[in-house]
């Protein structure tokens, strides 16, 4: 049973346009999401991040947005730019416990073309 | 240099090989997990280790044998490997408490022949 879904394996978009990765998690306990990007042969980083009491969070060119009654979130990068290719991973924890356990996503490629 | 180092990067073994996965981290974190990826899965939490303490066996075989002797380092012993464990490993810590996401390390690329 996945509890955090990316449906799009890919995405290409032009360079200067703005790029629409999106999450779908089915467990409503979460309530923090996160996204990383994974370039190859390297680990992935954090990117930005986002807690259930709020429905929009911006840093720079990327902004996630949570809608809570649709399960679902949405990170944006605008513009996007070719150091921006790589793949995107959303994640979801719920608070509580010693630890965070991070649920991951397929991830999404992503290739922004010059 | 994400701060969480992991050694090999990349590791040939066979079926009836020991070899043993290694993870550092000087972040001053409490917790540490090995994940694996597969081509086209999600990341899979293996293990977590809070304060030393294993806190999560996520039924992983036991061919995959952790240890953790401190808050800084990691290991993953294997043995007995079949070709379907070969994927990238990946090690990460994060502070424990609260909600923070994880300092990945770069990744053991394993291949079981």
């Amino acid at each position: 049973d996945q509890q955090v879904k990316q449906n799009s394996p890919s995405l290409s978009v032009q360079e200067g346009r703005i790029s629409i990765l999106n999450c779908d998690y089915t467990n409503s306990m979460f309530d923090y999401f996160l996204w990383y990007k994974k370039y190859p042969a390297e680990g992935p980083t954090f990117l930005i991040s986002i807690s259930s009491i709020k429905d929009k969070n911006e840093d720079g060119r990327f902004t996630v947005f949570l809608n809570k009654s649709a399960k679902h979130l949405s990170l944006h990068i605008v513009p996007s730019q070719p150091g921006d290719s790589a793949v995107y991973f959303c994640a979801a924890t719920r608070e509580g416990g010693a630890t965070n356990k991070l649920i991951f996503g397929t991830g999404t490629l992503l290739a922004v073309q010059p | 240099e994400t701060g969480v180092t992991q050694t090999p990067r990349h590791l040939v073994m066979g079926m009836t090989n020991k070899k043993s996965l290694k993870c550092e981290q000087h972040l001053g974190h409490n917790a540490m997990y090995w994940y694996k990826q597969s081509a086209k899965k999600p990341l899979e939490l293996m293990f977590v280790y809070n304060f030393k303490e294993q806190t999560e066996n996520n039924s992983v075989p036991s061919r995959f044998s952790p240890e953790c002797p401190n808050s800084s380092h990691l290991f993953l012993h294997l043995h007995t490997l079949q070709p379907e464990d070969s994927a990238l490993y990946l090690c990460a810590s994060s502070p424990g408490t609260g909600n923070y996401g994880y300092t990945f390390g770069s990744g053991t690329r394993l291949t079981v022949v």
